[in-house]
């Protein structure tokens, strides 16, 4: 298994700033992968956090605005850029450490933009 | 990713079996069933994984049809700590497709 952390926890941003998450992992991972999930909704997927290159977005989902980072095998970090009120959200780590096990999640990050 | 169906929400009571059932009408030949459960103000966290007939581990059971295209997640004896979301996801690979495509998930909610 992983142990995933995910820091902040949660945090209340102003419209317009930006906020960086951060998820730290206690091993290794091959793969690292961004998630949303808005208030009372299932979990969308914004990215896949590739080592050493730009992320591999899904649609929807723009560099501009989900800038993401992952420096080496266990950390990897996400920014939510010029936020709205729309963006308020719980944004999820989920790593998979390699081909044969399944995906783990960090607690997520909730994200309130006032 | 082959798309999935599954009841919005169920009941129970403590000490009955939850069984959950979930369509995936167009799963590919590769593809595998896996179930996460997730509680408020937590991620995902992994079941059970199946390819067919039956698997069982400490938490569940997963019984799936010959021809695939359903599955049931069967829980035993819950517990009202078991009130969670379930979800059933269908894809790629020997451990599944990682880029995770969650559907609308069944939300269990089990009382005393």
């Amino acid at each position: 298994s992983a142990v995933i952390s995910q820091k902040p926890s949660r945090d209340i941003c102003q419209r317009g700033t930006s906020l960086t998450i951060q998820c730290q992992v206690d091993s290794q991972v091959t793969m690292m992968f961004w998630y949303r999930q808005q208030p009372g909704q299932s979990l969308t997927l914004i990215a896949t956090a590739n080592q050493g290159s730009e992320a591999t977005y899904e649609s929807g989902f723009v560099i501009d605005k989900f800038p993401i980072s992952r420096p080496n095998l266990t950390f990897s970090t996400l920014t939510v850029s010029n936020m709205s009120p729309e963006d308020s959200s719980i944004y999820l780590c989920s790593v998979v450490i390699d081909l044969r096990t399944e995906a783990f999640f960090g607690q997520g990050t909730r994200l309130t933009v006032v | 990713l082959a798309k999935t169906t599954q009841p919005i929400s169920m009941d129970s009571y403590e000490g009955q079996e939850v069984n959950i059932t979930c369509s995936h009408n167009n799963i590919a030949t590769n593809d595998y069933i896996t179930w996460y459960q997730q509680f408020p103000s937590q991620g995902p966290r992994f079941i059970i994984q199946g390819y067919k007939t039956k698997v069982t581990n400490e938490v569940a059971s997963l019984f799936i049809p010959a021809d695939r295209k359903s599955s049931t997640l069967s829980l035993p004896r819950v517990s009202l700590s078991d009130t969670a979301v379930y979800y059933c996801l269908v894809g790629r690979g020997g451990g599944g497709d990682y880029k995770l495509s969650f559907g609308a998930g069944t939300t269990v909610t089990v009382r005393a």
